[in-house]
């Protein structure tokens, strides 16, 4: 399936500031879903967006998917030793079955 | 709470061995995957599962192949372990429809010697 494109790979930043993880995509998605996956854990998930233009917020969080349903970014705010993980975005598919297509992840390391 | 159990944490096997990977869910959910994480490539789908006795293949099906013989239960094969095949392996399930969050065991960490 076609992949989700997730930049940056990897992020790293000191304690306090903020972060940003984007996910692009060459077609319009019906909807996109976030997860996060802790250090040595399994993937979480954390929201599902579903309308164009849709901001919703999880405290520190602030998740978008763009007007034209082809993006989306999570952003924290102030960033704590408790955001360390991987943020995946996935997307369902296109047409047919049941499977999403994650991203590939952005990784987030905090300096204390 | 949705829970997701995988048999094994760690596993190591050896090349050429056959290797059975089970997930139990407790959720009556009729979505059941099978990933493979490795560093760099995020999650691969390897075989997915829509209800009992039915499955399709995902984006990495070579080398496995799957047993979903109960609801609750779905197993990945190894039929003959290789190296290439060490990884993490994650179970998820999720309710039908496209797109419905999943839930993830805990993984099982294979390693092929």
């Amino acid at each position: 399936g076609q992949q989700v494109m997730q930049i940056p790979q990897y992020q790293h930043v000191q304690e306090g500031e903020d972060f940003t993880t984007y996910c692009n995509s060459s077609t319009t998605l019906s909807n996109i879903q976030w997860y996060k996956q802790r250090p040595g854990g399994h993937p979480v998930f954390l929201i599902q967006l579903v309308k164009s233009g849709e901001v919703k917020k999880q405290k520190r969080l602030t998740f978008q998917f763009g007007e034209a349903k082809k993006n989306s970014s999570l952003h924290i705010t102030a960033t704590q030793t408790t955001d360390v993980g991987t943020y995946f975005c996935a997307r369902p598919p296109f047409f047919g079955n049941e499977k999403l297509t994650f991203g590939t992840g952005t990784r987030l390391t905090i300096i204390p | 709470d949705v829970k997701v159990t995988q048999s094994s944490r760690y596993l190591v096997k050896r090349t050429g061995e056959k290797v059975f990977l089970e997930c139990v869910q407790d959720m009556d959910h009729e979505n059941m995957f099978w990933y493979r994480q490795d560093p760099g490539l995020g999650l691969r789908l390897i075989y997915f599962s829509y209800d009992v006795k039915m499955k399709e293949k995902g984006d990495i099906p070579e080398g496995y192949s799957v047993s979903r013989e109960k609801k609750e239960r779905f197993s990945l094969i190894l039929e003959s372990a290789s190296t290439n095949q060490t990884s993490m392996y994650l179970c998820a399930s999720s309710l039908p429809g496209a797109g419905n969050e999943q839930y993830f065991g805990p993984g099982t960490r294979l390693t092929v010697t």
